[in-house]
C-alpha cells in the first residue's frame, strides 16, 4: 500500500513565477490537506480538500489555490512566487468521518520550494 | 485563543536516560490531540492520537499521555535513532481548527 505520495521532491523558482506541486494520498483516505512548513517551525495549514471543494482554509493570500480531481489526488498552486515562500510544501491526507475532518492525517515526504 | 505550546524546545539525552517531553493547550472543545515524529526534511510521521484526559497509549518506547490541559510524550531507554523532532498537534473542535505547536528537537548520543 503506497502511503503518501508527492512531486517533485525539489524544485527551484524565481520571484514572481507560478508553481504547482501534486500529491497522492493514501490509498482509502478522501480528504487532502496542504501545509507550508518553515525551517525550525511547525506545519502551518493552508487549506483541506474533500469531495472536490475547499472546505477550510488558513490565513494565507488568494496566491494561493488548489485543486483536488474525482480520484482524491490534489495540487497546490502557488502564483508570484515570493521569496518568503521557500519552504517545505507537506501534503497529508486522511479519511473523513462523521464530522470530524481532522482524524488521523498522514504525510508525504513533502516538496521542497526555493525561491531565488 | 486556541494554543499549543511544546516543551522544552530542545533535548539532548544519553542513550538510555528516559525522559517527557510536554504539549500544553488552551483550545475550545478538544477533539483530538495527535504526536508525530519528523526527521529533517522529511514529512511528519503519525505517532499517536488521544482523545479524552486520562487516555494512554504505547509504541515501542514511546508512551503518549493525555489529561485536560497537557499531554506528555515519556521516552523510555532512548536510542540514538529516535533523535528527531516530536510535534503535537490538537484539534479544537469548536473553532474546527488543528492547532500545531513548534515541536521538540530531541538529539539522543550513543
Amino acid at each position: 500500500d503506497a502511503g503518501v505520495t508527492q512531486s517533485p521532491t525539489h524544485l527551484i523558482k524565481t520571484r514572481g513565477q507560478q508553481v504547482t506541486l501534486r500529491c497522492s494520498p493514501k490509498s482509502g483516505h478522501d480528504t487532502v490537506s496542504w501545509y507550508q512548513q518553515a525551517l525550525g517551525q511547525g506545519p502551518q495549514f493552508i487549506f483541506q480538500y474533500y469531495e472536490e471543494e475547499e472546505r477550510q482554509r488558513g490565513n494565507f493570500p488568494d496566491r494561493f489555490s488548489g485543486h483536488q480531481f474525482p480520484n482524491y489526488s490534489s495540487e497546490l498552486n502557488v502564483n508570484a512566487l515570493l521569496l518568503g515562500d521557500s519552504a517545505l510544501y507537506l501534503c497529508a491526507s486522511s479519511q473523513r468521518t462523521g464530522r470530524s475532518s481532522y482524524n488521523e492525517q498522514f504525510f508525504g515526504p513533502g516538496t521542497r520550494l526555493t525561491v531565488l | 485563543e486556541d494554543q499549543v505550546t511544546q516543551s522544552p524546545e530542545a533535548l539532548r539525552l544519553q542513550e538510555g536516560e528516559s525522559s517527557s517531553l510536554n504539549c500544553s493547550y488552551t483550545v475550545s472543545g478538544l477533539r483530538g490531540l495527535f504526536w508525530y515524529r519528523q526527521d529533517p526534511g522529511k514529512g511528519p510521521e503519525f505517532l499517536f492520537t488521544l482523545y479524552s484526559a486520562g487516555e494512554e497509549k504505547e509504541k515501542e518506547r514511546l508512551k503518549a499521555t493525555l489529561t485536560k490541559k497537557e499531554s506528555f510524550l515519556h521516552i523510555t531507554a532512548p536510542k540514538p535513532e529516535d533523535s528527531a523532532t516530536y510535534l503535537c498537534a490538537v484539534y479544537a473542535g469548536n473553532n474546527r481548527k488543528l492547532i500545531w505547536g513548534l515541536g521538540t528537537s530531541l538529539a539522543v548520543n550513543p
